[in-house]
């Protein structure tokens, strides 16, 4: 079965702090993928990363940034410098050809940045 | 690219009625769309898978007679909330699959049931 876990449910941290949001996954498939996603208070998703499961590289991305670990099976997610505009509910997910691509979506980590 | 729509965005209906959300791939054909739930400050929770011609697969707990899915065509899918109840007020979001790990989501659909 597959699973996500995010431990963090909620975070403030001050303007310009970095902030890490933890994502750690269970899964018997080789093949699969991992996701976030950020979630304003719109409510419409949006695209942060894909990561298959081949992949190990961390990738940066302007503030943001990833860290892959298959040993720990984990795939942490860095917003450096962090701004109010990075206020949101974020999203951890995983998905498997073995599942039929469903999203397995973790429970969330709401983040505020206080100005 | 990989554009995908809801109608409507939001909407409010009295008790005992149904009402219908559209989910269009709007630039790309997609033979499987999913149905999301979101209750306020909880995760998405899946419903339905929908395939094109054939009959969704619902989620353990999802009652299919209550929640009607038509996927009629590879860009469009439906979701009837039929005799809705307060209690089925929810952000209902759908995503439609474009690869097997590609998965574009609409913006979303609050429904008020009052």
């Amino acid at each position: 079965a597959q699973k996500v876990t995010q431990a963090q449910t909620e975070i403030s941290v001050v303007e310009k702090e970095d902030v890490t949001l933890d994502c750690v996954y269970e899964t018997r498939d080789t093949t699969y993928y991992l996701f976030w996603y950020k979630q304003p208070p719109s409510g419409e998703l949006v695209f942060l990363i894909r990561r298959n499961s081949f992949d190990e590289q961390n990738e940066i991305s302007g503030r943001y940034s990833w860290n892959f670990q298959k040993s720990t099976s984990s795939f942490n997610f860095t917003i450096t410098a962090s701004q109010v505009v990075d206020s949101a509910v974020y999203f951890c997910a995983l998905s498997a050809p073995n599942t039929g691509n469903q999203f397995y979506f973790g429970t969330g980590t709401s983040l505020t940045v206080i100005p | 690219g990989a554009v995908v729509s809801q109608h409507p965005s939001w909407v409010i209906c009295k008790s005992g009625t149904s009402v219908k959300i559209e989910c269009r791939s709007l630039d790309f054909q997609a033979t499987t769309m999913f149905w999301y739930r979101q209750f306020p400050k909880q995760s998405l929770m899946l419903m339905a898978t929908s395939n094109e011609g054939s009959k969704a697969t619902y989620e353990q707990g999802v009652e299919k007679d209550k929640f009607l899915i038509n996927h009629a065509s590879l860009t469009l899918s439906t979701l009837t909330v039929t005799s809705a109840h307060p209690e089925d007020s929810s952000f209902y979001i759908c995503s439609a699959s474009l690869a097997r790990y590609e998965q574009y989501f609409g913006p979303g659909t609050r429904l008020t049931v009052t």
